[in-house]
């Protein structure tokens, strides 16, 4: 089916370890997003990417790296894990020319401890 | 900056009941789009309405209906009939209309949990 696939699932890290979080769709949409759900939060932005190879940050971007890999592709990175980075991470793409909604991942569980 | 403010962190209706979930937000642009999302166990993000901020009318989508008020700029949700199913956290969200800002990202609220009593 179409849609948005993110890898991995869950995921424990210990404080300091780097990993990167995958994120492909397959609906040609020119926009991508990475949000992390805390709890009473809501969701909130780390960065996205309104089209290939641009990427800018959103409202929590301190300790995160993006890259756009090419259209379908868009990866975050933590370099240096902390226990304050213990979310769920959602992928989204959209259209990105104000039509309709998102398109969201199952999301990645990340615990650091 | 674009706020979304959801006053409800929980709320709970009888199965086959009507409930409200309350929704209302900030912003200095005349277009744009607001959303109501659902997000159950499964985590899974599930679009369950849209509005046109330019559409006078409101958005229904079978037993899921918007109240839009423009001028009050709240947006609230009705579900009718309520069922099992519709345990989950409902998110409101808001995103621009005009790309011209740059800014089409969703900025969302904090979520309202409801709980469905058989």
């Amino acid at each position: 089916n179409a849609g948005v696939t993110q890898t991995p699932k869950f995921q424990v890290l210990k404080t300091g370890q780097s990993m990167t979080l995958q994120c492909a769709q397959d609906m040609n949409h020119n926009s991508m997003y990475w949000y992390r759900q805390d709890p009473g939060m809501g969701l909130r932005l780390i960065y996205y990417s309104a089209s290939e190879g641009t990427t800018d940050k959103g409202e929590v971007p301190n300790g995160y790296n993006v890259s756009r890999l090419n259209k379908r592709e868009f990866s975050l990175r933590l370099e240096s894990a902390a226990p304050s980075q213990t979310s769920v991470y959602f992928c989204a793409s959209s259209e990105g020319r104000g039509q309709g909604g998102y398109t969201f991942g199952s999301g990645t569980r990340l615990t650091v401890v | 900056a674009q706020t979304v403010t959801q006053s409800q962190p929980e709320m709970s209706v009888q199965e086959a009941e009507t409930v409200t979930l309350s929704c209302t937000y900030d912003t200095s642009e005349s277009d744009y789009y607001l959303f109501w999302y659902k997000q159950p166990p499964s985590r899974q993000m599930i679009l369950v309405i849209r509005q046109e901020a330019y559409k006078q009318q409101n958005a229904t989508e079978n037993r899921f209906s918007v109240n839009f008020q423009k001028a009050a700029k709240s947006f609230s949700l009705k579900i009718s009939d309520s069922q099992l199913g519709d345990a989950a956290m409902y998110f409101c969200a808001y995103r621009s209309y005009n790309l011209n800002f740059g800014n089409e990202k969703l900025t969302f609220g904090t979520g309202t949990r409801l709980t469905i009593i058989p």
